[in-house]
């Protein structure tokens, strides 16, 4: 099945910097690639997601970039704010089983002011 | 638009014990899905409904864990009997097909 690993585990940020998180997946079928933040006790929200047929995507700060070949993708935040701190999860799904995410063991973001 | 609900928030348990965990989707969303989050990882994909019936459950420990979608609307989920190892954070999500999953607030369970 599919595999899909995240780093680094931690990351600290001063404010106004950037962040980029990596994630790897095994899978070549995998064609959907989400990634959701999770504050402190909270719910995972969905921040961005891209399909395999789209090399880039970016929404305001937030971006995330696929590589096929090297089965890779990541997730980048520039103008860091205190607010991006939280754990940053990414996963991966293939067409035929698409709701089956299999989720990368997550990032905790600290952005320090 | 009201968001996935589930109840309760918070169970504690001996280990032995039974506990059920509920969930009401958003409405109109047809795909439902339980996740388990231990401490420190990400989700992990337990059953996946659309409707009433199943289309994964392949990672759901079918010795001990239950769940049903009997009116394809509510879900729950069932563990009999708990371990200590089921200690961790049931979350439930809905999808309108094949679309973003909208995840719940979640149970944290605790098995004593």
């Amino acid at each position: 099945g599919e595999n899909v690993e995240q780093h680094p585990s931690t990351l600290s940020v001063q404010e106004g910097d950037s962040a980029v998180i990596k994630c790897t997946y095994s899978d070549s079928a995998s064609n959907y690639f989400p990634w959701y933040k999770q504050e402190l006790g909270k719910r995972p929200q969905l921040i961005i997601d891209i399909r395999s047929n789209v090399g880039e995507k970016k929404d305001q700060r937030i971006a995330v970039t696929l590589n096929k070949t090297a089965k890779h993708f990541s997730l980048h935040i520039t103008e860091t704010q205190p607010e991006d701190s939280a754990v940053y999860f990414c996963a991966a799904s293939r067409g035929d089983s698409w709701g089956k995410l299999q989720f990368g063991a997550g990032t905790q973001v600290v952005v320090t002011p | 638009e009201a968001g996935v609900a589930q109840s309760p928030r918070y169970k504690i348990i001996e280990k032995r014990q039974s506990v059920a965990f509920w969930c009401n989707p958003i409405s109109g969303h047809a795909t439902l899905y339980w996740y388990q989050q231990i401490l420190g990882q990400g989700p992990k994909l337990l059953i996946q409904f659309q409707n009433n019936g199943v289309v994964d459950d392949s990672q759901l420990p079918k010795d001990r864990f239950s769940a049903e979608r009997l009116k394809g609307v509510d879900s729950t989920l069932k563990i009999q009997p708990a371990k200590l190892e089921d200690s961790a954070v049931y979350l439930c999500a809905s999808s309108l097909g094949k679309t973003q999953q909208f995840f719940g607030p979640g149970t944290r369970l605790t098995v004593l």
